[in-house]
């Protein structure tokens, strides 16, 4: 009874590298959400993604971050061009409905440093 | 202004007090409300929701006054194990907002 999965825990990128970090919601969930928490701060929301669609990406950056959830496979975020402020942990979480007022299940988080 | 602000503590409390945290949000149209609690490093993990009628659940209770749009979370004969930071949550409109979390050190 798998609960949400995240890979790879941990990640070291170069700035200027690509880092793409996956996540696979629990069984029987369709909604996925990323966060970003950087160090002794809160979990910022940066886009919320069902099936095959971006339903709110109003805290992405515009440039260099994307996330997609594809019909089939884990939803990716993908951040192009790392610099050093993209160090932070990364957090997927997933919820069996889009009514707001469940649970959300957290991955235990990608962890990227930019060296 | 942050859309859900809390004190970022610490609070430093004796093994066996009591300890109470509050949680203000901005958004009058959030729907539900949450507290999740994160140990250091960990994902965050659901610890109860918060009801219009307020719920407890143990040595803890939630309350929500949706007039003056704040959250609480008592915490009673604390342990050791409470050792965390809370974060207190509102949702609506697709989003789940989380404030920047209140951490709490048990002291034995």
């Amino acid at each position: 009874n798998a609960g949400v999965m995240q890979n790879p825990r941990h990640l070291v990128r170069r700035r200027g590298q690509e880092a793409r970090l996956r996540c696979s919601p629990m069984k029987g969930h369709s909604h996925v959400y990323w966060y970003r928490q950087l160090p002794e701060e809160g979990l910022k929301f940066m886009v919320y993604l069902q099936k095959e669609n971006i339903i709110d990406e109003s805290g992405m950056p515009k440039e260099r971050f994307s996330a997609e959830f594809p019909k089939e496979g884990p939803s990716i975020l993908r951040i192009q061009q790392v610099v050093r402020g993209d160090s932070a942990a990364y957090f997927c979480a997933s919820s069996r409905t889009d009514r707001f007022a469940g649970e959300l299940f957290f991955g235990e988080g990608s962890r990227l440093t930019v060296l | 202004r942050k859309e859900v602000e809390q004190d970022p503590g610490p609070f430093n409390v004796p093994e066996g007090a009591t300890v109470a945290f509050n949680c203000t949000y901005s958004n009058s149209a959030s729907q539900s409300f949450f507290w999740y609690r994160q140990d250091c490093r960990k994902e965050p993990k659901l610890l109860m929701s918060v009801y219009s009628s307020g719920n407890e659940d143990g040595r803890f209770t939630a309350q929500l006054n949706r007039a003056s749009q704040y959250i609480s979370l008592l915490i009673r004969d604390s342990k050791l194990s409470d050792s965390a930071t809370y974060l207190c949550v509102a949702s609506g409109t697709y989003k789940y907002i989380f404030g920047t979390g209140t951490r709490l050190k048990v002291l034995a």
